[in-house]
């Protein structure tokens, strides 16, 4: 089975200041890679995903992940934020079985 | 295009009744699945529906049970509500053979 670690639970930033999202997975087989954005009250949203071929993943709104095979990691980074960007973020993994396993989340509060 | 749709939006239940949250799926999706999210977790995998059979089971009691319509909708029963099962519900639509899923924006269900 497979499982996904966010090693931070809540993580504070200004207005365009860098952000970095840190995720570990567990898996004996070939993993795919997801990372979903969750506001409040409301459902989940599909941000960015690995599946195969180029390991930096990139999202229309500026944020990209890393799929580190070696490092089994799959880090969501932001060069510059917006409040807008106020969430939560799930990492989540799957295998051939295809039922998503979610981290814990981390909370991201932008702040001007 | 229509997105994953869920109903109802918020449910209150009383302890040891049953209750039955509806999905409907993403346009041209085939497959649904149910996920737990408890206040401040990740969501947990409940079980997959393809094809109106039961695919894959998570780690839930025999009172969580489901079922897909020949349009695809599905249904989550749970019966004898404990005051534990107060969470959001999610559904997530996929096609048979992809491992990307989208979600709906989720029932909260508040047991009392």
């Amino acid at each position: 089975a497979q499982s996904v670690t966010q090693l931070d639970s809540q993580v504070p930033v200004f207005e365009e200041a860098p952000v970095e999202l840190r995720c570990n997975y567990s898996s004996s087989v070939s993993v795919y890679l997801f990372w979903y954005v969750q506001y409040p009250n409301q459902g989940l949203q599909l941000l960015l995903k690995y599946l195969s071929g180029s390991t930096l993943v990139k999202s229309i709104n500026g944020f990209e992940a890393e799929f580190n095979k070696s490092q089994t990691s799959f880090h969501l980074r932001k060069p510059s934020v917006h409040i807008s960007d106020t969430a939560e973020y799930f990492c989540a993994v799957t295998t051939n079985d295809y039922k998503l396993s979610f981290g814990a989340g981390t909370t991201v509060t932008v702040r001007a | 295009d229509a997105g994953v749709t869920q109903s109802p939006t918020h449910l209150i239940k009383t302890r040891g009744q049953q209750v039955t949250l509806r999905c409907s799926p993403k346009s041209g999706h085939d497959t649904v699945s149910w996920y737990q999210q408890a206040l401040g977790q990740g969501p947990q995998f409940i079980f997959q529906y393809y094809e109106e059979e039961e695919r894959q089971r998570g780690n839930f009691p025999d009172r969580f049970s489901g079922h897909q319509f020949p349009n695809y909708s599905s249904e989550l029963n749970v019966n004898a509500l404990l005051l534990g099962d107060s969470a959001l519900y999610l559904c997530a639509s996929s096609l048979v053979g992809q491992s990307e899923q989208y979600f709906g924006p989720g029932t909260r269900l508040t047991v009392t």
